[in-house]
């Protein structure tokens, strides 16, 4: 079964609108950590945002914004107020317990039309 | 320069021949790791490593080797390059951590292409 699900390969949203990127994930293991990850043209890897499986509440840096729904092992990405240059690949990603290992989603592909 | 690297950044080569991308990471992080990134297919893990001369396998191994002499420089061969075998590489270390908040820091990419 696939550890992370990315079910959008793309999508449109307005310059200024808010947007939600969608994440599910598979686990038993009681303790584990998402992430998402940015990749724009250019190719290189960016980090935005983590959540953990303990943490009460949701995760925020800045625009975006992590929807952590535990019980549906769901962890969507909320971009506020978009901007061009949100214009990029997304990655979901988890870590399992005190594996370092990650696994990745398949990315969505978000247009930003100004 | 403190982060981590990788060499060459495009490489194209032909079937049959051996190709070996480098990565450098200066933050002595314990892990390293060897992606490979396909369209519709998002990251897939090829090795990964713990520690000098510890290494593993991930989702997608065959046809790659890799070793780890040293703690800061982590190499994937590709012994006998193959079509299939074009794609982005990236290279990625972490520190080892029993918590869940474990960020990978990703080095540059290489794009490789076998004719």
């Amino acid at each position: 079964a696939q550890k992370i699900t990315q079910t959008q390969p793309g999508m449109f949203v307005q310059e200024k609108e808010a947007v939600t990127l969608d994440c599910t994930y598979d686990t038993s293991d009681p303790s584990y950590g998402l992430f998402w990850y940015k990749q724009p043209s250019s190719g290189e890897m960016i980090f935005l945002i983590y959540q953990g499986s303990y943490d009460q509440q949701n995760a925020t840096e800045g625009r975006y914004s992590l929807n952590f729904q535990k019980a549906r092992k769901s962890a969507n990405l909320v971009i506020s107020a978009s901007q061009l240059g949100d214009s990029a690949m997304y990655f979901c990603a988890m870590r399992e317990g005190d594996f370092n290992k990650f696994y990745f989603g398949s990315g969505t592909k978000l247009n930003v039309k100004p | 320069d403190a982060g981590i690297t990788q060499s060459p950044r495009y490489k194209i080569t032909e079937t049959g021949r051996q190709v070996t991308l480098m990565c450098h990471q200066t933050w002595s992080h314990s892990y390293m790791f060897w992606y490979r990134q396909d369209l519709g297919h998002g990251l897939r893990l090829i090795y990964y490593s713990a520690a000098a001369d510890i290494t593993d396998k991930g989702e997608v191994p065959d046809g790659y080797v890799v070793s780890r002499s040293k703690t800061e420089n982590f190499p994937l061969t590709l012994e006998s390059a193959t079509r299939s075998q074009t794609s982005v590489y990236f290279c990625a270390s972490s520190e080892e951590s029993s918590l869940p908040y474990n960020e990978q820091f990703f080095g540059p990419g290489t794009r490789l292409t076998v004719l």
